[in-house]
């Protein structure tokens, strides 16, 4: 079975712009959650989606947004870029809820300049 | 407010030898736990798990230890081999009032695992 996929691996961008990462899950999988990871912050829960509705957010503002698809792929759109942004996204899918294991894709390195 | 907490940065172990990883939680609407391992510019990979009506789960070289009354969880790994050298992740899911869970992880801060040949 395939793992989860994320593209692109690498993205830099320029304060102010914005960008799109994207996620396949497991096949299978209904649960997409997407965490950031930062040398201060740690690893970070951004949000999660379940059947193509956002099931749980964390605090991040307003510009961190996302989408599922019918196929469960999901996508993940930060606008007007901060320098702080720059981390390492990563996106992980679930067969089920809470008590089920989550499985990570290599995650998106975006450095914003 | 930390939620999770590892508080051992990191740890050297000579191989063959047991790897001890500790994690400390506070909120106790949390019921299930996890371990990953990540290594630098990659995701994290998914190792163990436990609920919290048990108080051990084992898988091979992996053990999980859970004291729910200290609000504490270990790792244990036995033997350990030099590519268990990684960043060990604790993480745990809250329960919901209705019986759910949800799938956001909490994540300690990590502990570097050096296993020396």
């Amino acid at each position: 079975k395939a793992g989860v996929t994320q593209t692109p691996r690498y993205l830099i961008k320029t304060r102010g712009q914005q960008v799109t990462l994207s996620c396949s899950p497991i096949s299978g999988h209904r649960s997409v959650s997407w965490y950031q990871q930062t040398p201060g912050q740690g690893l970070q829960f951004l949000f999660e989606y379940f059947s193509e509705t956002q099931r749980n957010k964390g605090n991040f503002p307003g510009r961190f947004s996302g989408r599922q698809f019918s196929n469960s792929r999901s996508e993940m759109n930060v606008s007007t870029l901060e320098l702080g942004d720059s981390a390492l996204y990563l996106c992980a899918s679930s067969s089920g809820q809470g008590r089920y294991e989550q499985y990570f894709g290599p995650g998106t390195r975006l450095t914003v300049t | 407010d930390q939620q999770v907490k590892q508080n051992s940065p990191s740890l050297s172990v000579q191989e063959g030898r047991i790897s001890i990883l500790n994690c400390d939680y506070t909120n106790s609407m949390f019921d299930y736990f996890l371990w990953y391992k990540k290594y630098p510019a990659e995701g994290p990979t998914f190792l163990i798990s436990i609920s919290s009506i048990k108080d051990k789960n084992e898988d091979g070289r992996f053990t999980v230890f859970l004291n729910k009354s200290a609000k504490h969880l270990s790792l244990h790994i036995v033997p350990s081999q030099p590519g268990d050298s990684a960043v060990y992740f604790c993480a745990a899911t809250e329960a919901l009032g209705y019986g759910g869970a949800t799938n956001k992880l909490i994540f300690g801060t990590g502990t570097l695992l050096a296993v020396q040949p």
